[in-house]
């Protein structure tokens, strides 16, 4: 099942924080994010596992809530290089193969 | 280490004809996960090979198909396109480890029309 992410779209001021929701009505082995440019491929960002501590990479940084089966990616201090749509990625626990499955996306919009 | 390698990376097909993609992933790496990604779905999961066997497929019509060769190379196969079909194909390819799905890797895409 498709993991839900909120806000759909969001638009900053460079140099503004952002953060982007990802929920799973099903128990969750990990979450990925990715962020994907206009004509691009997405790209990897960062896995959180179960039972892992919050990840970071640069001024984004991402947290997994277990008992809620939620993530969020925090952006701070966004600059214009973060605009793009991005997605997080699910793998539920269930059976011996996992898949993921990815949200919707959020289109994230940095103005000068 | 050279990325996920997708060709052709643009096609235009017609209703009715066939069309085989084709990936080759990060060497070492595995699994071969498709997707299909369009403005109204987003990234839609379709199959997924690891060591030459389908391990998990989505919910697309038998009209897509799949197979992976011993050297991890996959192809991807649609028959009969329709024009919703219209979409880029995203191939990414990751280590797969005791069942888990590790990170993936995404290739550029193939970006295919169907008129």
């Amino acid at each position: 099942q498709q993991p839900v992410q909120s806000p759909q779209a969001v638009i900053l001021r460079e140099g503004e924080d952002a953060v982007i929701n990802c929920s799973s009505s099903k128990a969750l082995y990990s979450v990925h994010w990715y962020r994907q440019k206009h004509g691009e491929a997405p790209v990897f960002l960062m896995i959180l596992l179960k039972g892992g501590e919050q990840k970071g990479h640069e001024k984004i940084s991402a947290s997994f809530n277990e008992k809620k089966q939620q993530s969020s990616l925090y952006l701070t201090a966004s600059q214009l290089s973060y605009s793009g749509t991005y997605f997080c990625g699910t793998e539920v626990i269930s059976g011996s193969a996992r898949q993921l499955t990815f949200g919707s996306g959020t289109q994230l919009t940095v103005l000068p | 280490k050279a990325g996920v390698t997708q060709t052709p990376r643009y096609l235009i097909k017609t209703r009715g004809q066939q069309v085989t993609l084709s990936c080759s992933p990060i060497s070492g790496h595995r699994s071969v996960s498709w997707y299909q990604q369009t403005p109204g779905q987003g990234l839609q999961f379709l199959f997924e090979y690891f060591s030459e066997t389908q391990r998990n497929k989505g919910n697309f019509p038998g009209r897509f198909s799949g197979r992976q060769f011993s050297n991890s190379r996959s192809e991807m196969n649609v028959s009969t396109l329709e024009l919703g079909d219209s979409a880029l194909y995203l191939c990414a390819s990751s280590r797969r480890l005791a069942g888990r799905q590790e990170t993936q890797y995404f290739g550029p895409g193939t970006r295919l029309l169907v008129l």
